[in-house]
């Protein structure tokens, strides 16, 4: 079946940077694209980006652009997110979700089981 | 690019329907027709429900439905049963090629 698995927990102090892994089985890797979503403790969901595992094509939500990178190894079906200069509003768990290769960007599914980030000094 | 608009909360007793609104603007949700529907329970990663206003993928119940007017779109929910009770979230894409997504509500089954 289809399915990500992400990395485990991180625990960073301010201004260090952290990259969440998340490995896809199940389907061609290629053929489609990953979007990573964040949802602060007790918040909604915040779209942070996505990356086309086909092209390697990005597109960053506006306030986290110069501070995230999204990249894939296609030889070993995974997608990372890099956040850098963390700060503690950072704080919150970090999704990836398989999304079409191209846009328009209509559908994210499945989710990965998700990454606690915690920013602390 | 601002969050969706939708109720903090909706209840519903077991059997009744629900429907949760989630308005934005013609840059989004009246813009396309690709606003989807995220179910999350406490602890969990959300799961799709709803795709392009009213589709529904393989395995989610056809008690779910949506529809869209304008610059709002709706998830209807139709027999509430004890399971349902998620926050649900809804997306749009956007004329920037980015998503955004709604505020989330909370459902309560009575």
């Amino acid at each position: 079946q289809v399915q990500l698995v992400q990395s485990g927990a991180e625990v960073k102090k301010p201004g260090a940077s952290v990259k969440v892994s998340c490995k896809a089985s199940g389907y061609t890797f290629t053929s489609y694209g990953i979007s990573w979503v964040r949802q602060a403790p007790g918040q909604g969901l915040e779209w942070m980006g996505w990356i086309s595992a086909y092209n390697g094509n990005t597109n960053y939500a506006q306030k986290l652009q110069g501070r995230v990178t999204m990249t894939t190894d296609t030889s070993t079906s995974t997608a990372y997110m890099e956040l850098r200069s963390l700060r503690s509003d950072d704080t919150a768990v970090y999704y990836c979700a398989r999304i079409k290769k191209l846009p328009p960007l209509n559908w994210f599914d499945p989710w990965g089981q998700g990454t606690l980030v915690t920013v602390s000094s | 690019q601002s969050a969706l608009t939708q109720p903090a909360s909706v209840s519903g007793s077991p059997g009744q329907s629900i429907t949760i609104s989630c308005t934005g603007t013609s840059s989004d949700v009246g813009g396309y027709n690709y606003v989807s529907w995220y179910q999350q329970h406490p602890g969990k990663a959300p799961k799709l429900m709803i795709y392009d206003v009213s589709k529904r993928p393989s395995g989610v119940s056809n008690r779910f439905s949506g529809s869209k007017s304008g610059n709002t779109a709706s998830l209807t929910i139709s027999g509430l049963q004890a399971e349902d009770e998620a926050d649900y979230y809804c997306s749009s894409y956007t004329s920037s090629s980015t998503v955004v997504f709604g505020g989330g509500t909370k459902l309560t089954v009575l």
